[in-house]
């Protein structure tokens, strides 16, 4: 069975600073993975998406993920947050063939002043 | 460009009640997800169609819960009956297929007393 695993619940950062997410999935497969983000009080939204090929992957509002099969990891970074960063981070994981998305728990990402 | 729209936002239901949840996906998508979202579990599985064919549901919530697509532009989640454990955010997306992104909407909180 497929699981996605986002070990911190909650990550406080101040503005300006870096920021890593942390993503474990369990998979036997090549899964493709994803981060979505939740604003307050609006849906959810795709930040970026890996298939294949470079293992580090590019999204919006400079988020970057790097995908390692030998960790089963998919890590989410950005160099310099900005208040408006704050939000919740779901990683997602799936196994193709008409299989639905798996997924974490999600992280909770607060930027300080 | 009409994104994925759930109705009703806000729901307060009485324990044993039975109740609709309502979603309209984005215009020719052929995959439709139910999600239910709370702190502790995150997003989980409830229901996934791909052209209107139940493709998954989550094993756990078979006993109360159904999901139907009417046609390829509405679906509908019941609950029947409510229990106070199925307070939580109901998420509906849709998608075009094939892994690709999904498009979410802002979800149905439900309140059951």
């Amino acid at each position: 069975a497929q699981s996605v695993t986002q070990p911190d619940a909650r990550v406080t950062v101040s503005e300006g600073a870096s920021l890593q997410l942390r993503c474990k999935y369990s998979y036997s497969g090549t899964p493709y993975l994803f981060w979505y983000v939740q604003y307050p009080r609006q849906g959810l939204q795709l930040l970026l998406k890996y298939y294949s090929g470079d293992p580090v992957v590019q999204g919006v509002n400079g988020f970057e993920a790097e995908f390692s099969k030998s960790n089963s990891s998919f890590h989410l970074r950005k160099a310099s947050v900005h208040w408006s960063d704050s939000a919740v981070y779901f990683c997602a994981l799936s196994a193709g063939g008409g299989r639905a998305l798996i997924f974490g728990t999600g992280t909770t990402v607060s930027v300080s002043p | 460009d009409a994104g994925v729209t759930q109705t009703p936002r806000h729901e307060v239901a009485e324990k044993g009640q039975t109740i609709i949840l309502k979603c309209e996906p984005v215009s020719g998508h052929n995959d439709l997800f139910w999600y239910r979202q709370t702190k502790i579990q995150g997003l989980e599985l409830l229901s996934y169609f791909r052209s209107k064919s139940l493709m998954e549901d989550g094993g756990a919530f078979k006993d109360r819960f159904k999901a139907e697509m009417l046609n390829s532009s509405f679906s509908t989640l019941k609950i029947q009956p409510t229990e106070p454990k199925d307070s939580a955010v109901y998420l509906c997306a849709s998608s075009p297929g094939k892994d690709e992104r999904l498009f979410f909407g802002h979800g149905t909180k439900l309140s059951v007393l």
